[in-house]
C-alpha cells in the first residue's frame, strides 16, 4: 500500500503558485520524498525529491516539514501546461517506486 | 536528460494473441527495470521489477506466466502478455533505474494494449 496521503484534487490559477501537500506521517528515517507528474496518456515524469532538507530545481520546490511526516511541492508560477496527476512518493533510495492515488491538479486560465 | 523509449507505442490484437513490448534505455545501463500497468483514471500499478541477467521478481497477484519478463541487456526489457484476453487491456509503461544515479527513475512514455 501507499505510504502518503494527497487531496484527491485541487485547482489553482495560471500564474498563481500551486501548493500541493502530501502527508507521510509513517515514514522512515531512510526514506526519501519523491514528487512525479503524469499528464494524461505518458508516461510518469520526475519532479524533484529530498530527504531532509527543502530543495528547489528548475521545475519546483519541496518544503519537507521537521518531522519529515509532511510535505509540500510547490509550482511557483502554475502554466496551462502543468495540468496533470501529482504523485508523492516515499522510498527507500534504491527501492520501487509505488504509487499512491496523487492529486488532478487542473490549472485554468 | 535520460530517455527511456517504449514500442511499439500502440497495439491493437485479437483475443488469444501474444503481444511484445520493448523497453528501452537510450543513453543509459540500466541494471533495473521495472514494469507498471495503468487502467483508465486509475494509478499505476506495479507489476514486475526487471533485474539484467536474473528472473524477473513480480508483484503479488501477478501471474508470472501471462506476463514474461526477459531483461537480456542493460539497455533492454520486454514484457510479453501471452494469450491476451480484452481484460489484458490496459496502459503500461515501463521505467528504468540508471546505474550512476540510483536517486532517480525515468519513465518510458507508455504502450497502449487493445484485445478484441
Amino acid at each position: 500500500d501507499a505510504k502518503t496521503t494527497q487531496p484527491t484534487s485541487m485547482d489553482c490559477a495560471e500564474g498563481r503558485a500551486a501548493n500541493l501537500p502530501c502527508n507521510h506521517s509513517t515514514i522512515s528515517g531512510n526514506e526519501y520524498v519523491y514528487w512525479y507528474r503524469q499528464i494524461h496518456s505518458q508516461g510518469p515524469q520526475y519532479i524533484i525529491h529530498g530527504l531532509k532538507n527543502n530543495e528547489t530545481n528548475e521545475m519546483a520546490s519541496l518544503i519537507i516539514t521537521e518531522d519529515r511526516k509532511s510535505s509540500t511541492l510547490i509550482l511557483p508560477h502554475a502554466t496551462l501546461r502543468d495540468t496533470a496527476v501529482y504523485y508523492c512518493i516515499v522510498r527507500v533510495n534504491t527501492d520501487k517506486l509505488i504509487f499512491g492515488t496523487g492529486t488532478r491538479l487542473q490549472v485554468f486560465p | 536528460g535520460a530517455v527511456v523509449s517504449q514500442h511499439p507505442s500502440w497495439v491493437i490484437c485479437k483475443s488469444g494473441t501474444s503481444v511484445k513490448i520493448e523497453c528501452r534505455s537510450l543513453d543509459f545501463q540500466a541494471t533495473t527495470m521495472f514494469w507498471y500497468r495503468q487502467f483508465p483514471k486509475q494509478s499505476l500499478m506495479l507489476m514486475a521489477t526487471s533485474n539484467e541477467g536474473s528472473k524477473a521478481t513480480y508483484e503479488q497477484g501477478v501471474e508470472k506466466d501471462k506476463f514474461l519478463i526477459n531483461h537480456a541487456s542493460l539497455t533492454l526489457s520486454t514484457l510479453t502478455v501471452t494469450s491476451a484476453h480484452p481484460e489484458d487491456s490496459s496502459f503500461y509503461i515501463c521505467s528504468a533505474w540508471r546505474l550512476a544515479d540510483n536517486n532517480e527513475q525515468f519513465f518510458g512514455p507508455g504502450t497502449r494494449l487493445t484485445v478484441l
